[in-house]
């Protein structure tokens, strides 16, 4: 589809583990962005890349969390040695840049939802 | 980034127009003023946005104070699909948004 794509769209890991989320944005957008949302709570930002580089990172918890983007299309979300409270679902989106006819409008996927037992 | 204040929760009747107020004091002259909002279990669907004029597309409208300090989202004809958690973000120019815990819409037939 046309839309922003993340898999796995569920994930059951163990405390201690390693997860990986990968996001697939829409053909062409430069910015890609990373939230977790716990029930009952908005979004909750974690970094942003623009292009290849983390535009900005201060959302990250602490170093187990850590982001990937390449090639400037596809970001993993890398978290280590797994904690309960990491249990949320993980939003990826992903937009244009503001001005020249569009929006900024950030376009979401469904979202991974991770549970550590 | 400036904080915005929104009631936890509203209703409104199936048909009739949905007013979800924003209080945005402390926005600067930089800042736009976005709707999203988010459906049970799917990403948040962006809605609207402005910075000092008033808007409309076809989901909604937004009433922008002249101060700026304050903002409105009206659904003109709200219908159950409508029903869902909205957002009032301020966001600088072309970077990231900061959701707050928005206002959750029942939409009651």
């Amino acid at each position: 589809g046309a839309g922003v794509s993340q898999t796995p769209s569920n994930k059951v890991t163990e405390k201690g583990k390693y997860v990986e989320l990968r996001c697939d944005p829409i053909s062409g957008h430069t910015a890609l962005y990373w939230y977790r949302q716990s029930l009952g709570q908005g979004p909750e930002f974690l970094i942003y890349f623009q292009g290849t580089g983390a535009a900005d990172d201060s959302g990250l918890p602490n170093d187990r969390f850590f982001a990937v983007r390449p090639e400037g299309s596809v970001s993993t979300l890398k978290i280590q040695r797994t904690e309960r409270g990491d249990s949320a679902v993980y939003l990826c989106a992903s937009s244009s840049p503001l001005g020249q006819g569009n929006t900024g409008e950030l376009f979401f996927g469904e979202g991974s939802r991770l549970t550590v037992l | 980034d400036a904080k915005t204040t929104q009631p936890p929760s509203m209703d409104c009747a199936e048909g009739r127009a949905a007013n979800l107020p924003c209080n945005h004091s402390t926005i600067s002259g930089n800042e736009y003023v976005y709707w999203y909002r988010q459906i049970h279990s799917q990403g948040p669907q962006y809605i609207i946005h402005g910075l000092k004029n008033n808007e409309t597309n076809e989901m909604a409208s937004l009433i922008i104070t002249e101060d700026r300090k304050s903002s409105t989202l009206i659904l003109p004809h709200a219908t159950l699909r409508d029903t869902a958690v909205y957002y009032c973000i301020v966001r600088p120019g072309a970077n990231n948004l900061f959701f707050g815990t928005g206002t959750r819409l029942t939409v009651i037939p």
